[in-house]
């Protein structure tokens, strides 16, 4: 059965320090990933959807995809207070019709 | 612009009670899911649907029923409901390969 593990569960960085998330998942086959950000009571907003290994950029957000390692990490450069929410990996898997599951989620927090 | 629609936004709902939480989407999308998420955690997969007519179990399916009765329509019904399953539900839609997630604003159940 798949499984998507987050860590840390939380992190808090200083304003315009990078930070990094790690999202680990168990099945190889798995062919689609997003990051999510969702601020306290409200939806999930998209944040970077990446395919294939490698880098994908989304402003001040970048996924990395490593399939052969298990691990999809977002990397948010120069975060701001506003970036302090919740964020959620995603992933599909290419088969079992479509099964999407996402991670339990990191609790990010950017100190001014 | 792509729409998921649920209903009720909010429901109170008495122990042992039926509760039936329905979700609409306008984007002829063929997979649809139901999640819900606790206060500050991730979004756990009950059911989901990829064609009309049939449903498959999520990761945690007990004490849920699905029903997918047209490609538009995709219910989450809960025959006896409990304490435990007071939390927010969110339904989504995607029409698959690398299309976007389309969420619901997302369905808050108090089980009194």
């Amino acid at each position: 059965q798949q499984k998507v593990q987050q860590s840390p569960e939380s992190l808090t960085v200083s304003e315009g320090a990078m930070a990094s998330l790690n999202c680990t998942f168990s099945d190889r086959s798995s062919d689609n990933f997003r990051w999510y950000r969702q601020h306290s009571g409200k939806g999930l907003e998209v944040l970077v959807s990446i395919f294939s290994d490698g880098e994908k950029e989304e402003g001040s957000f970048t996924a990395h995809l490593n399939r052969a390692s298990l691990h999809v990490f977002l990397h948010i450069r120069e975060p701001q207070p506003s970036d302090s929410a919740l964020y959620l990996c995603a992933v599909r898997m290419n088969y079992n019709q479509g099964k999407l599951i996402f991670g339990q989620g990191t609790k990010l927090s950017i100190k001014p | 612009e792509a729409a998921v629609t649920q209903s009720p936004r909010s429901k109170v709902a008495v122990t042992g009670g039926k509760v039936t939480l329905s979700c609409h989407q306008t984007n002829n999308h063929d997979y649809m899911y139901w999640y819900r998420q606790d206060t500050g955690h991730g979004l756990r997969l009950i059911h989901y649907s990829y064609v009309a007519d049939s449903t498959e179990k999520g990761d945690i399916p007990d004490g849920y029923k699905a029903s997918r009765p047209s490609q538009e329509n995709f219910s989450l019904i809960l025959e006896l409901a409990s304490l435990s399953q007071t939390a927010v539900y969110f339904c989504a839609s995607t029409g698959g390969g690398n299309e976007r997630l389309f969420f619901g604003h997302g369905t808050k159940l108090s089980v009194l």
